[in-house]
């Protein structure tokens, strides 16, 4: 089974642009969660989707937004960048089993880096 | 809330010995609990979960964890150490209500030397 995709696996953009970031979640798998990684900050949690409605989301302002597909696929949306969003971030699937908590699988990361 | 913490930012160990990474956690209800492995460029890598049942649970690459409920530890171990096992290791709780939310410690490099 192929993993967790994102794509681009880096991007660079200037202050004051958007920037959309895209995740292919694991086949079968309908949660798709967003972290955002930065040295300062370590791993947060930003939101997580589950078919097509987010069901959490973190500490993240308004700026930051996602969506979800009907195929599972998932994409966040970061507008007026500013300068601290330059982060690494990963998307991650997991199985809805219902049975037991399944963990989560974790896609290569967008390096977004903001000028 | 929920919260973990990793008291150690970097373990050193010699390979073939063996290695412990630290982290102790804060919960409300039962603590579903796991530890990933992060190379460098690299997205995080699942090794071990616990959520119910024995307190010793085995993972990928040969780690393995041991819940302790009364010291609120969930330590990753393993008996003899790789070069190749030179990496950030994160441990995170599943926060609650959460879903799929995971609240992660701060990291811990390993730097196993030859």
């Amino acid at each position: 089974k192929a993993g967790v995709t994102q794509t681009p696996r880096y991007l660079i953009k200037t202050r004051g642009q958007q920037v959309t970031l895209s995740c292919s979640p694991i086949s079968g798998h309908r949660s798709v969660s967003w972290y955002q990684q930065t040295p300062g900050q370590g791993l947060q949690f930003l939101f997580e989707y589950f078919s097509e409605t987010q069901r959490n989301k973190g500490n993240f302002p308004g700026r930051f937004s996602g969506r979800q597909f009907s195929n599972s696929r998932s994409e966040m949306n970061v507008s007026t960048l500013e300068l601290g969003d330059s982060a690494l971030y990963l998307c991650a699937s997991s199985l809805e089993s219902g049975s037991s908590y399944n963990e989560q699988f974790f896609g290569p990361g967008t390096r977004l880096t903001v000028l | 809330a929920q919260s973990v913490a990793q008291p150690e930012d970097q373990v050193n160990v010699a390979e073939g010995n063996p290695l412990t990474v630290k982290c102790t956690y804060s919960v409300s209800g039962n603590p579903y609990l796991f530890w990933y492995v992060q190379y460098p460029n690299r997205g995080l890598q699942f090794l071990l979960k616990y959520i119910t049942g024995d307190n010793l649970v085995k993972g990928s690459y040969g780690f393995e964890a041991e819940f302790n409920k009364s010291q609120t530890s969930f330590h990753l171990k393993k008996p003899s150490a790789l070069v190749s096992d030179s990496a950030l290791y994160f441990c995170a709780v599943r926060d609650y209500p959460g879903y799929n939310k995971l609240i992660f410690g701060a990291g811990t490099r390993l730097a196993v030397h030859p």
